[in-house]
This record gives C-alpha cells, structure tokens and sequence, in this order.
C-alpha cells in the first residue's frame, strides 16, 4: 500500500544534542510538510516543499531544518532541542498543482514522538 | 486572517448516541474544507471534505458534514457512534492558493458503552 513512513517512531535526545527525523513516501506526492503537535493541540506547521522548492512559515524557530534529497525522502534536523521541542512531529504529503494544492487531501504518516531529557 | 474554531474541547458521548462536532471558520470566500480524524499516538487520517456543490457530504466511517455558508460552519455528524470513534478530530480549512492547512484545535471525542 502507498503510504507515509516516520522513522524513528519514538526518539529521545538529550538537551542540546542534534537529532534527525525522517520521513519517505510511496504516493510519489510533490509537496511534503512537516508540522509539530504538542500533547491536546492542533498540528502547527514548520515548513514544506513544493518540490524542490523550500517554503519556511514565519515562526518557525531556526532551530529547525529541513532537507528534501529526492521526491521520496524528507527529513527534520533539530540542531538544538530544548524541553520546548519535545512533541509528536508529523510528516505528510499531498499532490500539488499550480496554483496551489489545499484543496488536494494531506496524507499523514503516523509521526515520531520526540522526548527531549 | 483565515481561522477555524472548534468551540468544543471535549464531548461525550454514549455508544449508539448520534453526534455533531462544531467547526465555524473564518475566511472570505468559499474554502476547502476538511475533518480529520486523529487516533491516540497515530497521524491524522481524513474523514471528509467539501469544495463546492452538494452541502451535505459523506465520508469514511459513517461521517457526514454539511456546509452552511450562512453560519460559516462546516459541523461534522455521525448518527449512531462506536466505541471506535474515539478519538481526537480536526477541522481544517484549506486556503485558495496555497498548498496549506490551518487546523481548528480540536475536539476530543469519549465514547462510553
């Protein structure tokens, strides 16, 4: 089955210490969000990619990164992780048009859950 | 500024008991609309979603979802609710021309036998 695959599943880090997380995809989408969910809150947009194309929202801290190698893989780097940082991180993929795609279904991996000691 | 307001932090609910989560959105024009649903420690899958045309709309699970341009809402349904059913829920909307979300903040749904 296409789907959206988060490795790891549950990743704890000590404060400060670098961590990545991955995502890869098997419905050939073009657009790829990250967004951060903390516990009994909506999921809060970090950043995506319209292909190559890199789009940061405004208060996404710099702390977070993001590389997208190729169409299937995306990655989250946290350079610093604070006890804020500690939260679900939801990868999800979508297929986009010109124009803009909101009206396309996001489609979501089951997430990794940071723990940040 | 686009927004969605789910005005209920948490419902509950008896097993076989009908539902209706609330969404109002704030936005001007006619916007995507969507529910997801969200199972403890999973990502969000979609329930339903609405564009244009028919203001009543079916979805997975049983859902259903009408529009109402007039009260700016997009409340979600279900007549009889399982146990399953519970879980968190999302409504979103879909801004024209852009390839973003913005989610309500949510609705926790409890579901006793």
């Amino acid at each position: 089955d296409a789907m959206v695959i988060q490795n790891p599943r549950y990743q704890v880090t000590q404060f400060g210490k670098p961590v990545t997380l991955s995502c890869s995809q098997t419905l050939n989408h073009n657009v790829m969000y990250w967004y951060q969910q903390k516990s009994s809150q909506a999921p809060k947009l970090l950043f995506h990619y319209y292909d190559k194309d890199f789009n940061n929202e405004a208060d996404t801290p710099d702390n977070f990164q993001s590389r997208r190698p190729n169409t299937s893989f995306c990655f989250l780097d946290i350079r610093s992780p604070g006890l804020g940082d500690a939260a679900m991180y939801l990868c999800a993929t979508s297929f986009g048009g010109a124009g803009g795609s909101s009206y396309n279904e996001q489609f979501f991996g089951p997430g990794t859950r940071l723990t940040v000691l | 500024a686009q927004s969605v307001t789910q005005p209920d932090i948490h419902i509950t609910v008896s097993e076989g008991a009908s539902l209706e989560l609330r969404c109002n959105y704030s936005y001007g024009a006619t916007p995507y609309l969507f529910w997801y649903v969200q199972s403890p420690g999973q990502g969000l899958q979609l329930l339903l979603k609405y564009f244009s045309g028919d203001t009543l709309v079916q979805g997975i699970k049983g859902f259903e979802a009408e529009f109402k341009r007039s009260q700016s809402s997009f409340n979600l349904r279900k007549p009889s609710v399982h146990w399953s059913d519970a879980a968190e829920y999302f409504c979103a909307v879909g801004p024209y021309n852009t390839d973003k979300l913005i989610f309500g903040t949510g609705t926790r749904l409890q579901v006793f036998p």
